[in-house]
């Protein structure tokens, strides 16, 4: 398996408060993304990296920050967590092949 | 585990039969394909990919077909097993390499009958 740790598992939080979901990586790939997975709407894109400081949005990046200080560290901010960011939060990287590697998820219910 | 089956399409097999999970997508310049599984509580996992060069990619036990002419992806399975219980997820990009992002259908639940 690929070496992703996603942290937290599990997050319960109330509505107008800050929320950061970190994403650690030791294969040392380049590009590492975010995803959020609801019913009926499968995995979409809300940030991703293409390399240290190199970040851009994907499909659902309203009300999400990103930022990487370092090749094996991907963090995912709300500034201010809705009800509508309670999903479960998957963190990806890849190499130049294209193939994305998950990690377990983070589960983010926002009360 | 997560929740993510509801609302999903699903396809429920006899244990030892073929599984066929077809999928519909919808960008013509989309050049690579990539089948996932995911089973309840986890990531998506890799199965298996292919590029638009070819129409045909096996793996152990697993299939997928690629027609370009009508956009259409499958995912074969030979004997089902049911740890082969999971949603499966079809998803292209447009290009080689991970600057091309992949875009995710949205699953199909694959149900296995003992």
């Amino acid at each position: 398996d690929a070496g992703i740790t996603q942290s937290p598992r599990h997050k319960v939080t109330e509505t107008g408060t800050p929320v950061t979901l970190r994403c650690h990586q030791t294969e040392n790939h380049r590009y590492m993304y975010w995803y959020r997975q609801d019913p009926g709407h499968g995995l979409r894109l809300i940030h991703y990296s293409y390399g240290v400081k190199d970040t851009d949005k994907g499909e659902v990046s309203d009300g999400y920050s990103v930022s990487r200080s370092k090749t094996e560290d991907f963090l995912l901010t709300l500034e201010s967590a809705t009800s509508s960011q309670t999903s479960v939060y998957f963190c990806a990287i890849s190499d130049n092949t294209g193939e994305l590697f998950f990690g377990e998820g983070s589960r983010l219910t926002v009360l | 585990g997560e929740s993510v089956g509801l609302h999903l399409p699903t396809l429920s097999v006899q244990e030892g039969d073929n599984s066929i999970i077809n999928c519909a997508y919808s960008n013509s310049a989309s050049d690579y394909f990539i089948w996932y599984k995911q089973e309840s509580g986890k990531g998506p996992q890799f199965i298996i990919d292919i590029r638009s060069n070819m129409d045909k990619r096996q793996g152990q036990r697993v299939t997928v077909l690629l027609n370009k002419t009508v956009k259409h992806l499958s995912l074969q399975i030979a004997a089902t097993q049911p740890g082969d219980s999971a949603v499966y997820f079809c998803a292209e990009s447009g290009g080689n390499g991970a600057n091309s992002k992949l875009t995710f259908g949205k699953g199909i639940t694959l149900s296995v009958r003992p």
